[in-house]
Formats: C-alpha cells, structure tokens, sequence
C-alpha cells in the first residue's frame, strides 16, 4: 500500500505487505529529515532519521528515501505488522535552531 | 519507568483560569522542549531549553504563555487566562544529543479550556 499526493490522511495495508508513507516538505535548507510514530494517547516515537546529503537509509524494517529534488520524503514499513499501526509523521530540522517541523500526519492502518 | 514523565495527563479548566503543567525529561538529557498538538495535525514547537537557559521560543507563543527550567533538570510550561484556543495536548521532548533530531516524548498533558 501507497500513500499518494502531499498528503492522504489514512492508508490502510494488509498484514505482511509493505507500506509507504509518503511526505512533502516545506525548507530546501533542512538538513535533517525524519520520521516518528504517535499510538494513540502516546507521544510520538522517533523511528528513523535521514541527513539531507543522503538518498536512502536503512533501518530495522523501515527505509527513508529523500528526493531532494522534489522535495519529497517516504518512509517504507517492510512486512507490515499489527503493531505499525499509529499515525506516522514526517517532520525537518534545520541548521542550529532546536525546533522540529512536523508534518500532517498519515495514519496507518493495517487488517490482519 | 525512566521516559518522560508529564503532569498531569488532563487538566479540565475554565476559560480565564491559569494552569501550570510539569515535565521531567530523562534525567541525562540536557535538552527539553514543549510542543503543543491539536487533533490531527503534527506537533507545533513551543520552546525549548538547554540545561536552565531557553534558547528559543516560537513567535506563536503569545505572553499568556511561559515556561521555565530553573535547575535545567525539570520544567514547567504556564498558560495565564485560558483561552478555548488552547485546548490542546501539550508535549514535553528531551533530547541528549545538540543536534535534537531525536526526541524523546512524554505522554503529554491534555488541555481543555470550557
């Protein structure tokens, strides 16, 4: 299952499959991308992060890939599980300033 | 249980009313932020702390809002005179690292002003 566009609020996936969750940022000059997990009534989860100088990371189960370019970022879930699901958000760092930007969120979605 | 501890997790107040909330981050952790979250979006940064000093405040903070860290270890985050636009859960995040692309949240404070 895919998440299209800027953003798709709900992306639902069936156990075992890959999801992607997709992501449109906003600053060129971000140098740090990432992706956190929220579970409801939970605070978000830090999952992965990406510098800007890099294409593709690799972590357990999940993959972030940058496109510089098109300014778009997308966090893949390999063999979805019943426990990935959560709303997934996307959020950019740049230079010194400590504030994260976070995204509108994707919820995820995942029958067994 | 050593995560980031909030207090309390709801706060049921009325309009024109002051209420304080209190985070204590991972004790190692010099870094500590509060975000502020509304149902559906992403987290939307408030402030944030090294050690006792705060370096940065969002100019979306208006003056009802303060916050402070005064022995760099615990914090707590004021909202004078309530506003039903401040309903919303508060975050607390404390990082180890200068680069603060890694947080570590709290549950958060649930905030809703009748």
């Amino acid at each position: 299952g895919e998440s299209v566009g800027l953003h798709l609020p709900t992306l639902s996936v069936q156990e075992g499959d890959n999801s992607i969750i997709n992501c449109a940022y906003s600053n060129s000059a971000s140098d740090y991308f990432i992706w956190y997990k929220q579970e409801s009534g939970k605070g978000p989860q830090f999952i992965i992060d990406i510098r800007s100088n890099m294409d593709k990371r690799q972590g357990q189960r999940v993959t972030v890939l940058l496109n510089k370019t098109v300014k778009h970022l997308s966090l893949q879930i390999a063999a979805t599980q019943p426990g990935d699901s959560a709303v997934y958000f996307c959020a950019e760092k740049s230079g010194n300033t400590g504030k994260l930007i976070f995204g509108q969120g994707t919820t995820l979605q995942v029958k067994p | 249980d050593t995560g980031v501890s909030q207090d309390p997790r709801h706060k049921i107040t009325k309009r024109g009313q002051n209420v304080t909330f209190r985070c204590d981050p991972i004790s190692e952790h010099n870094r500590l932020y509060w975000y502020r979250q509304t149902l559906g979006q992403g987290p939307e940064f408030l402030t944030y702390f090294q050690n006792e000093a705060q370096l940065e405040k969002s100019r979306l903070l208006s003056d009802r809002f303060s916050a402070e860290r005064p022995k760099g270890s615990f914090s707590t985050l004021e909202i004078q005179r309530t506003e039903q636009g401040d309903s919303a859960m508060y975050l607390c995040a404390s990082s180890p690292e200068p680069q603060g692309k890694k947080l570590f949240f709290g549950s958060g404070t649930q905030l809703s002003v009748l």
